[in-house]
């Protein structure tokens, strides 16, 4: 079975700046698999990514992908105040599989 | 615009049992796959279930497996999880959502592996 392991845990930013949040998988994985969603307290989570570099449908481009095999990479380039939320990633191995997760919260 | 509603949750004792619904509206429900996906209080996403557009390909979490099943009603727009033998560790928000499997005219296609669109979501909770 692929483990997702992400970080950090959390991350402290201010508005404005550049957030990095890190997935790696136990095993090198299709980037066709690797998914990101946001949740936000007593939300439902949102697909940002897909294909671990393609925006979902309304996502604002200041969310990208990268990465591949194991290291994948969800970029906000400039955190909106909306943006503080929780951030998991998403595999698929014969089943869903997510991360435990990475909290953006404002310094 | 597209749309899951979840219905069904409560508070139950262990060992009882439980039927979430989910009611899909603003697309074409018997073409796509369906996942239930859970979250228990504080804790992270976990996957519970998947069901074909057709229902003929059924999957469960080692977690569920034997207790839950998963079933969907096309002709109602509507997917379903019958929950039995009810257990602690099942208190979660419950949600289901759209798989990015896609089937039309006897061709499925899923090149990425995600799940779209997704309901509020029903809270179980189970206690004595």
């Amino acid at each position: 079975e692929i483990v997702l392991t992400q970080s950090p845990g959390t991350l402290s930013l201010s508005p404005g700046e550049r957030a990095t949040l890190s997935c790696r998988a136990s095993q090198s994985i299709s980037s066709n698999y690797l998914a990101w969603y946001q949740q936000k307290p007593g939300q439902a989570p949102r697909l940002l990514i897909y294909g671990a570099s393609s925006r979902a449908t309304g996502i604002p481009d200041r969310f990208s992908g990268s990465g591949s095999g194991t290291d994948f990479t969800l970029t906000i380039s400039r955190l909106e105040p909306e943006d503080f939320a929780v951030y998991y990633c998403q595999q698929y191995g014969g089943s869903f599989t997510f991360g435990p997760g990475t909290k953006v919260d404002i310094k | 615009e597209v749309q899951l509603v979840e219905s069904g949750g409560g508070l139950m004792q262990p060992g009882g049992s439980l039927r979430l619904s989910c009611a899909a509206s603003g697309f074409t429900f018997n073409t796509y796959s369906m996942n239930w996906v859970r979250q228990a209080p504080g804790k992270g996403l976990e996957w519970v279930s998947y069901i074909g557009s057709s229902s003929g390909t059924i999957y469960y979490a080692d977690s569920v497996k034997g207790r839950f099943t998963i079933s969907r009603d096309n002709a109602k727009n509507s997917l379903y999880l019958q929950m039995n033998s009810l257990r602690a560790e099942d208190t979660a928000v419950y949600y289901c959502a759209r798989d990015s499997r896609y089937c039309s005219g006897g061709t499925c296609w899923r090149v990425y592996y995600y799940m779209d669109v997704w309901g509020k979501g029903t809270t179980v909770t189970v206690s004595s």
